[in-house]
C-alpha cells in the first residue's frame, strides 16, 4: 500500500519559531511537493522537488525554504513562523516527473501560529 | 498564465440526489492534463481521474462521471445518485505538459454535503 506520511497531524507553534514539516513517501518517487491549503485558495504551492539536494520555488516560497537529503524524505521549515503561516500543510510525491502522473498526498499538518 | 475555476465553494444535496461540480480552466498551451481529486475528512487528496486534452470522450465509473468540453475549457464532475460517503472536498487541477517537472494549478475546491 504506497503512503506519504508526514510527521504531525496537529502542530500549535509561537511566533518566531523555527519549525520543521517533515514528510517521508515510500514509492521510490524522484518528485516531491509541499502545498498549503486554505479556505477559498485551493492548495498553492510552496516548494518542489525533483530530486535529492535538488529544489525549486513554488508560487509562494516566502517565509519557507526545504531540504531533500534523501530520496524519500521531503522536510518544509519554516525559518521564523509567522501567524499568517496558519495553514494546512499537504506533502506530496509523484513519480517520474510526467504531467500526466497523478501525485499521492499526505494526511497533512494542521498548523497553528500563536 | 494557467488558472482553474471552481464557482461553487459548498453544495448541500440530499442522499440519492444527483450533483454537478464545476471546472473552469485556462491554459495557452495545446497539450495538458486535468485531474479531479477528493480530499476526505481524513485530510490526504486522493485522486479520482485524469484526462489530456487530445480526448475528449467523457468517462463514467461507476456512480461518477465527467464531462470534458474544449470549446467551452471545463471539465465537470458529476455525481449520480449520491451517497453520505461523497461527503469531501472536491479539486480540480491543470497540468501543463510544456512546463517540464509537473506542477499542478488546482482550483479552489468545492465541499460537497450529502444529508443522508
Amino acid at each position: 500500500d504506497v503512503k506519504v506520511t508526514q510527521s504531525s497531524r496537529y502542530l500549535v507553534k509561537r511566533t518566531g519559531e523555527k519549525v520543521f514539516l517533515e514528510c517521508v513517501q515510500d514509492m521510490d518517487h524522484e518528485n516531491m511537493f509541499w502545498y498549503r491549503q486554505d479556505p477559498g485558495l485551493g492548495l498553492r504551492l510552496i516548494y518542489f522537488s525533483y530530486d535529492v539536494k535538488m529544489k525549486e520555488k513554488g508560487d509562494i516560497p516566502e517565509g519557507y525554504s526545504v531540504s531533500r537529503e534523501k530520496k524519500e524524505r521531503f522536510s518544509l521549515i519554516l525559518e521564523s513562523a509567522s501567524t499568517n503561516q496558519t495553514s494546512m500543510y499537504l506533502c506530496a510525491s509523484l513519480r517520474g516527473g510526467r504531467a500526466y502522473n497523478e501525485q499521492f498526498f499526505g494526511p497533512g499538518t494542521r498548523l497553528t501560529v500563536l | 498564465a494557467q488558472k482553474v475555476t471552481q464557482a461553487q465553494t459548498e453544495i448541500s444535496v440530499v442522499e440519492k440526489e444527483d450533483v454537478t461540480l464545476d471546472c473552469v480552466y485556462e491554459t495557452r498551451d495545446t497539450t495538458y492534463y486535468l485531474f479531479w481529486y477528493k480530499q476526505p475528512p481524513s485530510g490526504e487528496l486522493v485522486f479520482l481521474i485524469r484526462r489530456n486534452s487530445f480526448d475528449e470522450q467523457n468517462e463514467i465509473s461507476g456512480r461518477y462521471s465527467w464531462n470534458f468540453q474544449k470549446s467551452t475549457s471545463s471539465f465537470n464532475f458529476t455525481i449520480t445518485a449520491s451517497q453520505v460517503v461523497d461527503s469531501a472536498v472536491y479539486f480540480c487541477a491543470l497540468s501543463e505538459a510544456a512546463r517540464g517537472a509537473q506542477k499542478l494549478v488546482f482550483g479552489q475546491g468545492t465541499r460537497l454535503t450529502i444529508n443522508p
